[in-house]
């Protein structure tokens, strides 16, 4: 079956400005999970998705927000850019439980400037 | 709160060495438990996890991992890397029937040399 696509791949934005990623989970799974990867932080969960709901969201500012579709097709948007933001952006799926894993896709590297 | 705390940052064997990479949690109540590799330039792959039954598990690769309740311990093992192990290693845990939020400790850099 196909994996998690995340679109773009790469992005460069200017401080400020907004972006929008998109993520299309595995056929099927109807969870969504966004987690920043940056050298100095690690890994950390944003929020998730799940039918529509954000059921949990980390400690980010609100500038960071997100949705889920109906097709479960989800998107995140960061709003008024810092250069801190530049960061790979990874989306997971997986079913309800989490009982399958969780599936990554290749990311969206975004760099801010 | 959850936390993760991988103990070791880098690592340096050479091939046919065995490898340990020691994880511990910190939440308490039920958790999952997972090992997840980053090789360069691609994105995260499952290599294990534990959710309940046997704590000694097996994942892909020639990769294992034990869960220790009483130390909290999800250790990463193989017995002979390879150079191809040649990756960062991350532990994470989830919440047993919690939303699927992942906690990653802030992995270790594996390399192998030939």
């Amino acid at each position: 079956k196909a994996g998690v696509t995340q679109t773009p791949r790469y992005l460069i934005k200017t401080r400020g400005q907004q972006v929008t990623l998109s993520c299309s989970p595995i056929s099927g799974h109807r969870s969504v999970s966004w987690y920043q990867q940056t050298p100095g932080q690690g890994l950390q969960f944003l929020f998730e998705y799940f039918s529509e709901t954000q059921r949990n969201k980390g400690n980010f500012p609100g500038r960071f927000s997100g949705r889920q579709f109906s097709n479960s097709r989800s998107e995140m948007n960061v709003s008024t850019l810092e250069l801190g933001d530049s960061a790979l952006y990874l989306c997971a799926s997986s079913d309800t439980s989490g009982g399958d894993g969780y599936t990554f896709g290749s990311g969206t590297r975004l760099t801010v400037v | 709160a959850q936390s993760v705390s991988q103990h070791n940052h880098h690592v340096i064997l050479s091939e046919a060495a065995s490898l340990e990479l020691g994880c511990n949690y910190s939440y308490g109540g039920t958790v999952n438990l997972f090992w997840y590799v980053q090789y360069p330039g691609q994105h995260l792959q499952l290599l294990l996890k534990y959710f309940s039954g046997d704590p000694l598990v097996k994942g892909i690769k020639g990769f294992e991992a034990e869960f220790i309740k009483s130390k909290f311990s999800f250790n990463l093992r193989k017995p002979s890397v390879q150079w191809s192990d040649t990756a960062e290693y991350f532990c994470a845990v989830s919440r047993r029937g919690g939303y699927n939020k992942l906690i990653f400790g802030a992995g270790t850099r594996l390399a192998v040399h030939p």
